[in-house]
């Protein structure tokens, strides 16, 4: 079993509709949750980090974190075609250590 | 703020040729990394830094040497470059462990 994983996609949206992004991670322990953005040929921006369970919104995104079931998921709502690149999930397993696990990311294709 | 900036954005190189590869931040972060990144493949550390003079080894460690003189700069050494090396190289760093990190540009780095 992969530490983090992803479904590669491509997931195809409308221009408006809600893009739904999922992830899940292995360790049990993990503590803080990122995602990042990543276009064709760039570097990975960071869009939203989480550490507790729930919901954090900011803007049109929202992380949504559930621990015991070990997934953590990016909601994008009012998709624009300027959301099309690949979207990374990064875990941090154990609290204060430098390592990172790194998903191989979606693909988010929003079609106008 | 530049925040994280690497030269160079493209290199050839030849096999057994080596090069250093820049990375620099103005953020005042602890914390500085290292990743290459192959398509189709996660982030991989190489290595990383926790401070200036402190550095250590992450997955994919052979073949690379860093150093950590100052705060702001984390050089990655390529020595007697293979055509495994080719792939695309991320500096990141990040104020603590655990938290977000910021990626710089990248490097493209073709061995032949």
């Amino acid at each position: 079993q992969k530490e983090v994983e992803q479904n590669s996609g491509p997931l195809s949206v409308p221009e408006g509709a809600i893009a739904s992004l999922n992830c899940t991670y292995s360790d049990r322990g993990s503590q803080s949750f990122f995602w990042y953005r990543q276009y064709s040929g760039k570097s990975p921006e960071l869009i939203m980090f989480i550490y507790s369970n729930g919901d954090k919104e900011d803007g049109r995104f929202t992380a949504q974190l559930n621990k015991a079931s070990q997934y953590v998921s990016l909601l994008i709502r009012d998709s624009q075609p300027s959301d099309s690149a690949t979207y990374l999930c990064a875990v941090n397993p154990l609290s204060g250590t430098y390592k990172y696990i790194f998903g191989t990311g979606t693909r988010l294709k929003v079609l106008a | 703020n530049a925040g994280v900036t690497q030269t160079p954005k493209f290199r050839i190189l030849k096999i057994g040729q080596s090069m250093t590869l820049q990375c620099a931040q103005d953020m005042n972060h602890n914390y500085m990394y290292w990743y290459r990144q192959d398509p189709g493949m996660g982030l991989k550390l190489i290595y990383y830094s926790v401070g200036a003079g402190i550095t250590d080894k992450g997955e994919v460690p052979n073949g690379y040497n860093v150093s950590r003189s100052t705060t702001e700069d984390f050089p990655l050494r390529l020595e007697l470059a293979a055509p495994s090396q080719t792939s695309v190289y991320f500096c990141a760093s990040s104020y603590s462990a655990g938290n977000e990190q910021y990626f710089g540009p990248g490097t493209r780095l073709t061995v032949t």
